[in-house]
């Protein structure tokens, strides 16, 4: 079974949309987090949430929205794409926010805008 | 804000063991030094952490300085399939990974 699971894989898409992406975990952790990274493979937190609490919340455009209906959900819905946000998008997770407990990652969203 | 600062690139013969320094020279008391991989373009794979001790576990080992400030993972037999860029990290509670620029590892035959 995937520990962390994203949804879609690739995303190919026009300037100006909106699009989703879903991230679930089934490993019964409290924190979750999505990263971004770049075309120079530079992977850069974006936000983090704790028990669907926003915890961190990185200096990133306000197009960018997370969402976590629930603890094993975090999902990340994209405003208005411009040709910036082409980058691979990583979820991940930890038991909570120590510094002791490391993250596990999905295996990315390849968004790629036209 | 990486903290850390690793070669950029490294080569290692199929079966020899591997080592990849990592310089945190900065690292406060409370910070973790984690180390991640990351296969073409797969997901970062947790690897290995530690605080003070040295530490093993069933992929490498890591030797951390008694003064913290460097930190060496040892991948014991490294395989083709361990060639990856490897990130070195130092994280404390609320703080997130800050991933710097890493190093590559090739594994050759």
């Amino acid at each position: 079974d995937t520990a962390v699971s994203q949804t879609p894989k690739y995303l190919v898409t026009q300037m100006g949309n909106d699009k989703s992406i879903k991230c679930e975990q089934n490993l019964g952790h409290d924190t979750m987090y999505w990263y971004k990274q770049d075309s120079k493979k530079f992977l850069k937190i974006m936000f983090s949430y704790n028990n669907k609490e926003l915890i961190i919340n990185e200096t990133v455009p306000n197009r960018f929205s997370p969402k976590s209906p629930d603890k094993a959900h975090l999902n990340l819905h994209i405003n208005s794409l411009e040709l910036g946000d082409s980058a691979v998008y990583f979820c991940a997770s930890s038991r909570s926010d120590s510094g002791n407990q490391p993250q596990h990652f999905g295996d990315g969203t390849r968004l790629s805008i036209l | 804000d990486a903290k850390t600062t690793q070669p950029p690139s490294m080569d290692c013969a199929e079966g020899r063991a591997a080592n990849l320094p990592c310089n945190h020279s900065t690292i406060s008391g409370n910070e973790y030094v984690y180390w991640y991989r990351q296969i073409h373009s797969q997901g970062p794979q947790y690897i290995i952490h530690g605080l003070k001790n040295n530490e093993t576990n069933e992929m490498a080992s890591l030797i951390i300085t008694e003064d913290r400030k460097s930190s060496t993972l040892i991948l014991p037999h490294a395989t083709l399939r361990d060639t990856a860029v490897y990130y070195c990290i130092v994280r404390v509670t609320g703080n997130q990974f800050y991933f710097g620029t890493g190093t590559s590892l090739t594994v050759i035959p």
